[in-house]
């Protein structure tokens, strides 16, 4: 399985700041995912990112409050823009397996938005 | 209408019984995965057992086991003699098409409790 590590693990951020959370594997991936788990709830897809391609936001998410970045196989970001107590959740990447019934998760960011 | 239904929103179990936790889903695909995830308190989802809508066994690892039963549109998570680590929200998921590019669809989850 692969190795997927996040930081920060968790942050405590002020109204109208910008947080930008790191996702690192172990072994390079072509599609990594980001997802958004609000108090209580399931998951919720924010966007797929791609290795040297846009990133591609489902419903809902904009590419203006949550930036993606993908610069190589291995590495991605998300900015959470602006924050609002809205904002509040945990924060988690996921990459597709070597095989199509796997995908992985990272160890989740858990914000807090004050 | 949902995709993935989780009539279970919370159980308690007896440490070392069995549990079974409930899952149906719906898809008009012929080719699909079906997932289930565990997350402890932690936050950190755990990747546990899958099943393809083409395998005609049911899928096991370790304690963990799937009985899918594709008519009913059914894939329930079964846990054998459980313990108190087993304590933790779990997810079923879908995905419709086998191929990675599509994404999971999640379920509710069921928060579930063993007792010691």
């Amino acid at each position: 399985s692969a190795v997927i590590s996040q930081k920060p693990s968790r942050d405590i951020c002020q109204r109208g700041t910008s947080l930008t959370i790191q996702c690192q594997v172990d072994s390079q991936v072509t599609m990594m995912f980001w997802y958004r788990q609000q108090p209580g709830q399931s998951l919720t897809l924010i966007a797929t990112a791609n290795q040297g391609s846009e990133a591609t936001y489902e419903s809902g998410f904009v590419i203006d409050k949550f930036p993606i970045s993908r610069p190589n196989l291995t590495f991605s970001t998300l900015t959470v823009s602006n924050m609002s107590p809205e904002d509040s959740s945990i924060y988690l990447c996921s990459v597709e397996g070597r095989y199509n019934n796997e995908q992985f998760f990272g160890p989740g960011t858990r914000l807090t938005v004050l | 209408a949902q995709k993935i239904t989780q009539t279970q929103p919370g159980m308690f179990v007896q440490e070392k019984e069995a549990v079974t936790l409930d899952c149906t889903y719906d898809t008009s695909d012929q080719s699909y995965g079906l997932f289930w995830y565990k997350q402890p308190s932690s936050g950190e989802m755990i990747f546990l057992i899958y099943q393809g809508s083409y395998d005609e066994q049911n899928a096991t690892e370790g304690r963990y086991s799937l009985n899918f039963q594709k008519a009913r549109k059914s894939a329930n998570l079964v846990i054998s003699a459980s313990q108190l680590g087993d304590s933790a929200m779990y997810f079923c998921a879908m995905r419709e098409g086998l191929d990675s590019n599509y994404q999971l669809i999640w379920g509710a989850g069921t928060k579930l409790i063993i007792k010691p």
